[in-house]
């Protein structure tokens, strides 16, 4: 119940185009979902994050479609760009104040954007 | 404005042997936490600390591991007598304060091989 199943495993996609990342999860206990980008050699960093009251965030090329009834959430990145290319993880975070770094991690996404 | 220092880099054991991995949150972070990503996985978290506190555990292995973050000084994650499945790469991630969407910031990471 506390999973996050992230697809797909790995994503080759061409310069200029869309990349789309989805997680969905069990646990409604849920009440935040962020993304973090993390390229070889690195930790992982913070690229955008949603809570469960809002159906969509865009920040600049990226954006969080949240569908709360079918308890997914996907990661769209616009125009996507060979810097784009690295491994992607969708996350959740369990409600409670003591809860704040807890996260629950999906198994990641390699995306691969080609020039 | 240093972010989150990890050290070693990398770390080489043969087993049996202790690991030390050490962690500096960032600059006015009193909030610590440690997660560990197996090859091709997400991460999983395993400890939560604050400042002379263990907060949280519960990823944590029940045998050899062990961990701390004293009133000065970096956190420490030891683990005892290493065996080859614990080679993997242990994070270490702060933040500001336990409430609301307080981001949280990762280190490079601890790569440790257990030969």
């Amino acid at each position: 119940q506390q999973q996050v199943k992230q697809s797909p495993q790995s994503l080759i996609v061409q310069k200029g185009g869309i990349s789309i990342i989805n997680c969905a999860y069990e646990n409604t206990a849920f009440d935040y979902f962020p993304w973090y980008q993390q390229f070889p050699g690195k930790g992982p960093a913070l690229l955008i994050a949603i809570r469960p009251d809002v159906s969509e965030k865009k920040e600049g090329r990226f954006t969080i479609s949240f569908n709360k009834s079918a308890k997914q959430f996907s990661l769209h990145i616009m125009d996507s760009q060979p810097g784009d290319s690295a491994t992607y993880f969708c996350a959740a975070r369990i409600h409670g104040s003591s809860n704040t770094g807890k996260l629950i991690f999906g198994q990641g996404t390699t995306l691969q954007v080609k020039p | 404005n240093a972010g989150v220092m990890q050290n070693p880099r990398h770390l080489v054991r043969r087993r049996g042997q202790e690991a030390r991995l050490r962690c500096s949150p960032m600059k006015g972070h009193s909030h610590v936490y440690w997660y560990r990503q197996l090859p091709e996985e997400g991460l999983k978290f395993m400890v939560y600390l604050q400042k002379e506190n263990i907060i949280d555990e519960s990823g944590m292995p029940k045998e050899r591991f062990s961990a701390e973050f004293p009133k000065e000084g970096p956190s420490i994650l030891r683990i005892q007598q290493v065996v080859r499945g614990d080679s993997a790469a242990y994070f270490c991630a702060s933040s500001p304060w336990t409430i609301g969407n307080s981001p949280l910031h990762f280190g490079n990471g601890t790569r440790l091989t257990v030969t």
